[in-house]
């Protein structure tokens, strides 16, 4: 059974560039999580995609985008990189949850480690 | 605002000498806590959901505990592959139907053999 998956592993951009960065889902899960890692900070929840539409997003700007495919595989779009977008991306895949659901845990990928120069 | 604080910011052990991690959280309503090793460049690993106060969990040389305020994720006995950073994440009821995770900034264990 394979789990979340992400590419690329590492990606190097200049100020002001974009970048696009993809995960594919665990199988059986049908939403995807997107959170930016920091050097030394714990995670920080960009935003989460079920059903092909952004369903919550957290305290980051319009320049994070994202989308879903109907295969549940998601990117994370970011435009005009600014040097503080440098940070581990990671992708974390679940099901969606509901007031019956016991198991909601989010499994994560390896991470995309993007440095922006 | 939702709010988890980890300690200690590291810790080093030698083998076999067991100890605990603390994680406090704020949150207006616990829907669930979550511990995740993560080692270093790589993505966070699962451990452990625990839902409500009293709740305990054990894993091999990891055990997990819940109070209305606190989680400790004590250690027995560890080896020098448990060394990694641990985190603590909460999730609130107010996330409604996201199941959004809220973090710590780990605590960084190290273990000599």
């Amino acid at each position: 059974d394979a789990g979340v998956t992400q590419s690329p592993t590492h990606l190097i951009k200049t100020r002001g560039q974009q970048v696009t960065l993809r995960c594919s889902p665990k199988s059986g899960h049908d939403t995807v999580s997107w959170y930016q890692q920091a050097l030394g900070q714990g995670p920080q929840f960009i935003f989460q995609y079920y059903e092909e539409e952004e369903r919550q997003r957290g305290n980051f700007p319009d320049r994070f985008s994202g989308h879903q495919f109907p295969n549940y595989s998601s990117e994370l779009n970011v435009n005009a990189l600014l040097l503080g977008d440098s940070a581990l991306y990671l992708c974390a895949s679940s099901l969606i949850f509901t007031s019956s659901s016991s198991t909601d845990t989010q499994y994560f990928g390896p991470g995309t480690r993007l440095t922006v120069l | 605002e939702d709010q988890v604080t980890q300690s200690p910011e590291a810790l080093r052990l030698q083998e076999g000498e067991s100890s605990s991690l603390n994680c406090s959280y704020t949150v207006s309503g616990l829907r669930g806590l979550f511990w995740y090793r993560q080692d270093p460049g790589k993505g966070p690993e699962f451990l452990f959901t625990l839902y409500s106060a009293g709740e305990e969990k054990e894993k091999e040389r990891l055990k997990a505990t819940l109070t209305k305020k606190e989680s400790f994720l004590h250690i027995t006995a560890p080896k020098p592959e448990d060394s990694a950073t641990y985190l603590c994440a909460v999730q609130d009821h107010r996330g409604g139907a996201t199941n959004k995770l809220i973090f710590g900034t780990g605590t960084l264990l190290a273990v000599q053999p």
